[in-house]
């Protein structure tokens, strides 16, 4: 079992609606939570992080944990074209130790 | 401020060579970690450093090896390249706060 699992997607959604990304992690020593978004070719790019419990909002985004359940996700509202890429969920182990999903690959269609 | 910089940012190789992989981290910043990118593995952690320590490593073999300087600038090395050591290879600086990592361009490594 990875530690850090993601649906590889692709997760399909029309322009203007809401796009849900969902990890799970198996680590309950992981304390916090990243997210990225990485376009073709390019690095990972640092959407936002979480560490407590509940909701945290930036801009459209907004990132739920839950630790009971250890699961993360990522929804993204008015998704639009350019929100296309991949996604990347990471978990803190300690010492700036990330441990990544796969990634789950996002399609906005226009 | 200046992102993270990365040089080189392509590199082909052949098997058996070595390589140097340099990397910048944004000012001020004292932890850089360095991770691999493949498709069949996806990001993987190499180690981290921080003032010139390393403090965490992951699970790769003694080839790959790093190193950190008074500046926090931080080079990593592989000896005895391997075809399978194709990659993208990664490197993030985070000032600690929280523990954000601002990811650098990569430096995609070709091994022939």
């Amino acid at each position: 079992q990875k530690e850090v699992e993601q649906n590889s997607g692709p997760l399909s959604v029309p322009e203007g609606a809401i796009a849900s990304l969902n990890c799970t992690y198996s680590d309950r020593g992981s304390q916090s939570f990243f997210w990225y978004r990485q376009y073709s070719g390019k690095s990972p790019e640092l959407i936002m992080f979480i560490y407590s419990n509940g909701d945290k909002e930036d801009g459209r985004f907004t990132a739920q944990l839950n630790k009971a359940s250890q699961y993360v996700s990522l929804l993204i509202r008015d998704s639009q074209p350019s929100d296309s890429a991949t996604y990347l969920c990471a978990g803190n182990t300690g010492f700036q130790k990330l441990v990544f999903g796969t990634g789950t690959r996002l399609l906005v269609s226009p | 401020k200046a992102g993270v910089t990365q040089t080189p940012r392509y590199l082909i190789k052949t098997r058996g060579q070595q390589v140097t992989l340099s990397c910048s981290p944004i000012s001020g910043h004292r932890s850089v970690s360095w991770y691999q990118q493949t498709p069949g593995q996806g990001l993987q952690f190499l180690f981290e450093y921080f003032s010139e320590t390393q403090r965490n490593k992951g699970n790769f073999p003694g080839r790959f090896s790093g190193r950190q300087f008074s500046n926090s600038r931080s080079e990593m090395n592989v000896s005895t390249l391997e075809l399978g050591d194709s990659a993208l290879y990664l490197c993030a600086s985070s000032s600690g706060l929280n523990n954000e990592q601002f990811f650098g361009p990569g430096t995609r490594l070709t091994v022939l």
